[in-house]
Parts: structure tokens; sequence; C-alpha cells
């Protein structure tokens, strides 16, 4: 069974540079994983930040950009606002079988 | 504008069904791999089922494969989800979302704003 690992959980100061990060519980997450980032306050629905690895969707500000930084995927965010603090969730391709997409665990953020 | 909005939510028995509706609009509908995706109370998001544009390709989750199917009418704009021998570990949000290609990759763009399907005695 394929899982798709995150932090937890994250704090960061306002202002500060945090990345929340994305792996493979048996192989490197690379480019083709087409790994995407989802950002989610409570109550709300998940809105799409990130998605094609580094590509920041329409009206997601510059401050929050994705990449891959060793066997994982990332996300950084850099000069965390308040609200910023909310669950973060990766997402990838893994194409074995038919379960082809799994989301991770999740990241609760904490700015403070 | 792109809206997805779900219905058939409500609260079922163990061993139940229920048929959950997404009507799409603001988009070319037959345009899209569509998807399913579930959210349990407190919990984290869980892919559920994925449909092609012509419904020629579906895929599924295993914690619901053989007791869900994943469906929809092109002509009519919507996507649907026939739940049946639910279990109370299918308590969760139920999320429309609809895939975006970029030329390379698949991502999420659109996500409607869930119904609740709740399972218990």
């Amino acid at each position: 069974q394929t899982v798709v690992t995150q932090e937890p959980s994250f704090s960061v100061s306002p202002g500060g540079t945090v990345t929340l990060t994305c792996g493979l519980s048996s192989a490197s997450v690379s480019t083709g994983h087409f790994p995407s980032w989802y950002q989610q306050t409570p109550g709300q629905a998940p809105r799409r930040l990130i998605y094609n690895t580094n590509t920041r969707s329409s009206g997601v500000p510059d401050r929050f950009s994705g990449s891959i930084i060793g066997n994982k995927a990332a996300l950084t965010i850099t000069g965390a606002q308040a609200d910023d603090e909310c669950d973060y969730y990766c997402l990838l391709y893994v194409g074995t079988g038919s379960v082809i997409w799994v989301f991770g665990g999740g990241t609760k953020l904490t700015v403070l | 504008e792109v809206q997805l909005v779900e219905s058939g939510g409500g609260l079922v028995q163990p061993g139940g069904s229920l048929r959950l509706s997404c009507a799409a609009s603001g988009f070319t509908f037959s345009g899209y791999w569509m998807s399913w995706v579930r959210q349990a109370p407190g919990k984290g998001l869980e892919w559920v089922a994925n449909i092609k544009q012509d419904g020629s390709a579906i895929y599924y989750a295993d914690s619901v494969k053989g007791r869900f199917t994943i469906s929809r009418d092109n002509a009519k704009n919507s996507l649907f989800l026939q739940m049946i021998s639910l279990r109370v570990e299918d308590t969760s949000l139920y999320y429309c979302a609809r895939w975006f290609y970029d030329g390379s990759a698949y991502s999420l763009d659109y996500w409607g704003r869930g119904t609740l399907v709740t399972v218990s005695s």
C-alpha cells in the first residue's frame, strides 16, 4: 500500500519561512508524480495552491512556492502570515494498479 | 464562473445505499476528467474515484472498490457516485472536483463545497 507522508504539524513565526514536505513510503518523489498542494481552512473546501511541482495557481501569492528537495516534494512559504495558519495537503500520482492518486495526511501549520 | 454543487448526502444505516450528485456549471463539463474526494470528520483528504471525459476510464480507491460506482451524464452536466454496502467508516464529507491538465500534469483545480454522508445505526 502506497503511503504519502507529510509532517502532521509545523510551526512558524510571522514573517518566517517554512518548508513542508511530501514523501513516498516506497520511492523518491519526482516531477513524474505530478505533485500538487492544497490549502484548507476550517469549514472550507480545499484550494489548489501549487500544481505540476512548482506552478502557482492563479491568485496565489508568490510567497508560496513548490519544488523537489532531495527525495520529497516541498511547499515553501516565505514571509508567513497569520492567515496562512491552516491545513496543507499534497497529492501525488502513484499509478500503481487502480489506486492512481494518493493524498498525504496533511500538515497543520501554526503561525505564532 | 466554474461551480460544482454536490447533493444527495444524508444519514444512512450501515449496509445501506446512497447516490450522490454533483451539478457542474460554468465550463464544458464533457471536456474534463472528474473526481470524488472525501474527508472524514477531523481527518485528511482521501481520493475516492476518477472518471474520464466520456466515461471510458474509471478508477477507484481500494477502500471503495466494488461498493461505489462513479458515473456521469454529460448531457446534464452531472457527476454521480452510487454507494452501496455503506460502512461506518464511509462517514465523510464528499467533494466533487475537476481535474485540470496543463499539458504535462493533472491537478484538482475546482472543488465543490461537499455533501455530508453519515453512516450510523
